[in-house]
């Protein structure tokens, strides 16, 4: 099946520092998607984004949907313990379509 | 505010086993997905319903049947469990084109 390819694997910052992750696909997606998945539960939407080229913030996250419609990044700005966890993105071709997901980026905070 | 619902959390099969995870989603939502996830990987979709009425295949489709049972309800079957479908299954909905809501996951294992 299609594969997203997400990096970095995992990454290993000090509290208060910006992250960085991205997404890259040899298809094309209508829609990205980022989630966060805790330990034990599902994933929780972050961010939506459905135009090429379209920047979208919540609160310290910012996400970026590729002009290309190839591929997204996810930036955290002032990283605190709580955003620790596996971060995912996801594509879309379009309507009811099932989501293609990347194998996660493990972001672990070190005090 | 429940939003998603799977049950049961958690559930230990033998081999050949059959049983049933079943889904219900509050949000008024037209569309629904199953999806596994293995250690290290992003989910992968087993089956979709697009409206009430309708099923597709999704990527790892064998070994799995569903029923969309009403608008709110989307189960699924494994008629006779194996060790490779040890996984966790998460439960999704959405509006068509519209971002996916995952329910807190089943986790399964076949022994």
């Amino acid at each position: 099946g299609q594969q997203l390819n997400q990096s970095p694997q995992s990454m290993f910052i000090q509290e208060g520092e910006d992250v960085s992750m991205n997404c890259t696909s040899s298809s094309i997606f209508n829609t990205w998607l980022w989630y966060k998945q805790d330990p034990g539960e599902g994933p929780v939407l972050l961010i939506a984004l459905y135009k090429a080229g379209e920047l979208t913030s919540n609160g310290r996250l910012t996400a970026q949907f590729g002009t290309t419609r190839k591929d997204s990044f996810l930036n955290i700005s002032a990283s605190i313990p709580s955003d620790v966890g596996i971060y995912f993105c996801a594509g879309q071709m379009g309507g009811a379509d099932g989501l293609t997901f990347g194998k996660g980026t493990h972001l672990i905070i070190q005090p | 505010n429940a939003g998603v619902t799977q049950t049961p959390k958690f559930q230990v099969l033998k081999t050949g086993q059959s049983m049933t995870l079943q889904c219900a989603q509050d949000m008024n939502h037209n569309s629904m997905y199953w999806y596994r996830q293995d250690p290290g990987m992003g989910l992968r979709l087993i089956y979709y319903s697009a409206s009430e009425g309708t099923t597709d295949k999704g990527e790892v489709p064998n070994g799995y049947n569903v029923s969309r049972l009403n608008k709110r309800e989307f189960s699924l079957r494994l008629e006779s469990a194996a060790p490779s479908q040890t996984s966790v299954y998460f439960c999704a909905s959405s509006d068509p084109g519209r971002s996916q809501y995952f329910g807190a996951g089943t986790r399964l294992s076949v022994l």
